[in-house]
């Protein structure tokens, strides 16, 4: 079955950089998603990288896939106290039927600090 | 446009009450989901509607039951609460997928009930 990794918590200075970890073990993974929560807020999607890619960059963010250690991660350059929130990594399982189905990770809550 | 919006915002139930959280949206997408978030475990399928008129079991559909109203709305019944039932609920849309292609899930705010 599908199981999506990410350490529960980050802690980083405002300014510095973050990294985001996630391992995947779905292999047939088409395209595979991070979401950010705000508190008490639903998942807003915050950038995706297809398959076939090996880094993906988004402003402040860079997104590093290594498909061969199935790896994901998530870079935030130039952390804001705004960025405080929990981090959700998904992979696509593909359709059934017509649905996108998602297999999402336990999340990563980030703590930025003064 | 709204997006995906849920109700109730907050509930509390007493185990073997019933109760039916609703969820609408006003992106024409064809496909719906309901998940549950719990501390340290992420967000858990529940059930899902690919299209208007089809439901399917997710990961944990046990204890709850599902209405595809019409195009715009997905319900999510449970019959019976029970204090393992306490958790966030999210709705959630999007697009249908095409092939391999998977779209991009808009979420609801969700629903915090708790089950005494």
């Amino acid at each position: 079955g599908e199981d999506v990794e990410q350490s529960l918590f980050l802690s980083v200075r405002e300014g510095d950089s973050s990294v985001i970890n996630c391992t995947y073990t779905d292999s047939s993974s088409t395209y595979l998603y991070w979401y950010k929560q705000e508190p008490g807020a639903g998942l807003q999607l915050l950038t995706y990288i297809f398959s076939n890619m090996d880094m993906k960059q988004d402003q402040r963010l860079t997104v590093l896939l290594n498909k061969k250690d199935k790896h994901l991660s998530l870079r935030i350059a130039d952390t804001q106290t705004g960025d405080s929130a929990i981090y959700f990594c998904a992979e696509s399982i593909g359709p059934t039927g017509t649905a996108s189905k998602l297999t999402f990770g336990t999340g990563t809550r980030l703590q930025v600090t003064l | 446009n709204a997006g995906v919006t849920q109700t109730p915002k907050f509930q509390v139930l007493k185990t073997g009450q019933s109760m039916t959280l609703q969820c609408a949206q006003d992106m024409n997408h064809n496909s719906m989901y309901w998940y549950r978030q719990d501390p340290g475990m992420g967000l858990r399928l529940i059930y899902y509607s690919a299209s208007e008129g089809t439901t399917d079991k997710g990961e944990v559909p046990n204890g709850y039951n599902v209405s595809r109203l019409n195009k715009r709305e997905f319900s999510l019944r449970l019959e019976s609460a029970a204090p393992s039932q306490t958790s966030v609920y999210f709705c959630a849309s999007s697009e249908t997928a095409t092939g391999r292609y998977s779209y991009e899930q808009y979420f609801g705010p969700g629903t915090r009930l708790t089950v005494t």
